[in-house]
Parts: C-alpha cells; sequence; structure tokens
C-alpha cells in the first residue's frame, strides 16, 4: 500500500502562533488527499478535501481561513492551523486513496497549544 | 448522509479467543466500500479489512473475517485466535463518492 507520511509529529506552540504540518506521499502520487481531526477518545472527523492543483474542499462548519490547505504538488499537501488557540489543541491525520479505494493514512500529528 | 454505529465502546476478550465487534451503517446508496481499521496505542491507523458491497462473499484475511449483511446494512468483525497485539481501537468506516464515514470506535483489550 501507500506511505504516507506527516511531519512533524508532534508541536506544542504559543496561542496566537500559526503551525503548519506537512503530509507526503512517498510512493504514490496523491491527487487528493484527506485532512481528519481526532479529539481523545473519539473517531475521526473529516475536516476537508484537497485536490492537488485546486482549491480544498471543507466540512460544514470547519473554517477555511484558520485551516489552510494547500496541495501544490502530487506529493505533498499542508495544513497551516492559524492563529492557534488552545481548543486547536487535537491530532491531525491526513491519507489519501489507494488504487482500490482504500485509504493510506499518516502517522498523525498531536499539535498542543498552549 | 450516512451514518456508521458502532454500539460497542469497550469490549474485552481473553487471549485465544474469538471475539466479534459489530457495525451497522445506514446508506440508500447500492455501490460503496466497506473497512474495519485499527489504530493502536501509537494512533496510525492501520487497515484490517476490507469489503465491496457488490461482493456477497465475506472477506477474510488470515484472522480477520468479517459477516457482511448487505440488506441488513450490518459489518461485523470476528477475531479468531484473538492476540495481545490486536488490543487497539477498531474503527469501521464506510466509504462512497469519494468520502469516508467512521464509526465512534470500539475499544478492545486483549488480555493475557
Amino acid at each position: 500500500g501507500a506511505v504516507v507520511s506527516q511531519h512533524p509529529s508532534w508541536v506544542i506552540c504559543k496561542s496566537g502562533t500559526s503551525v503548519k504540518i506537512e503530509c507526503r506521499s512517498l510512493d504514490f502520487q496523491a491527487t487528493t488527499m484527506f485532512w481528519y481531526r481526532q479529539f481523545p477518545k473519539q473517531s475521526l472527523m473529516l475536516m476537508a478535501t484537497s485536490n492537488e492543483g485546486s482549491k480544498a474542499t471543507y466540512e460544514q462548519g470547519v473554517e477555511k481561513d484558520k485551516f489552510l490547505i494547500n496541495h501544490a504538488s502530487l506529493t505533498l499537501s499542508t495544513l497551516t492551523v492559524t492563529s492557534a488557540h488552545p481548543e486547536d489543541s487535537s491530532f491531525y491525520i491526513c491519507s489519501t486513496p489507494g488504487y482500490t479505494d482504500t485509504q493510506y493514512f499518516g502517522p498523525g500529528t498531536r499539535l498542543t497549544v498552549l | 448522509a450516512q451514518t456508521v454505529t458502532q454500539s460497542q465502546p469497550e469490549m474485552s476478550v481473553q487471549e485465544a479467543e474469538t471475539v466479534t465487534l459489530s457495525c451497522t451503517y445506514d446508506t440508500s446508496e447500492n455501490n460503496y466500500y466497506l473497512f474495519w481499521y485499527k489504530q493502536p496505542p501509537s494512533r496510525q491507523m492501520i487497515l484490517v479489512i476490507r469489503q465491496e458491497a457488490y461482493k456477497q462473499q465475506n472477506a477474510t484475511e488470515n484472522r480477520f473475517s468479517v459477516n457482511f449483511q448487505k440488506a441488513a446494512k450490518s459489518f461485523s468483525l470476528k477475531i479468531s485466535d484473538s492476540q495481545l497485539g490486536d488490543t487497539a481501537m477498531y474503527f469501521c468506516a464506510f466509504y462512497n463518492f469519494n468520502k469516508f464515514y467512521f464509526g465512534s470506535g470500539t475499544k478492545l483489550n486483549v488480555k493475557p
């Protein structure tokens, strides 16, 4: 299956700063990337779908000006949390669909906003 | 909208025994895919098994098998010969039209 990496694996930042999370498809051309957030002991919630070379599609209730997504190449999608606040602290996961519609997930990024 | 329901928040099983995790879903679509993913403490999502809705035969992967009942919209996961490494959160997922919908998860504890 496809190999997906995320960087950083964890990050701590101060309230009001911006944080960028990278998601890379290492052996597969990912035209589509999904971004999820997962609160402790909860399920994955889809935030947005990014498509290479076009604007991301955000789920209802997700602020697109706060969670900026860029998918500039077939191997890289980035999620930038702008002006982060403590309530943005969460586990962020990206994934990309493989050849058989199976989702391949990155290892996740734990964001803590102080 | 599609919904996925996992009614068992937590389950326990003795090592080497068999356990079944339940999942139901609601959809008006006829063609879709169903998955079980495992999330161990590392939080990396790992594919356990995949089922295509148009296939009547239940999918199997070594110790993992599913009971897919399309009319009842039920998709349970059976784990045979449970191992300590099976301890994890298990998520049932529905996939259609390029979107995944996840259940709330079942925490499985395998006891020695």
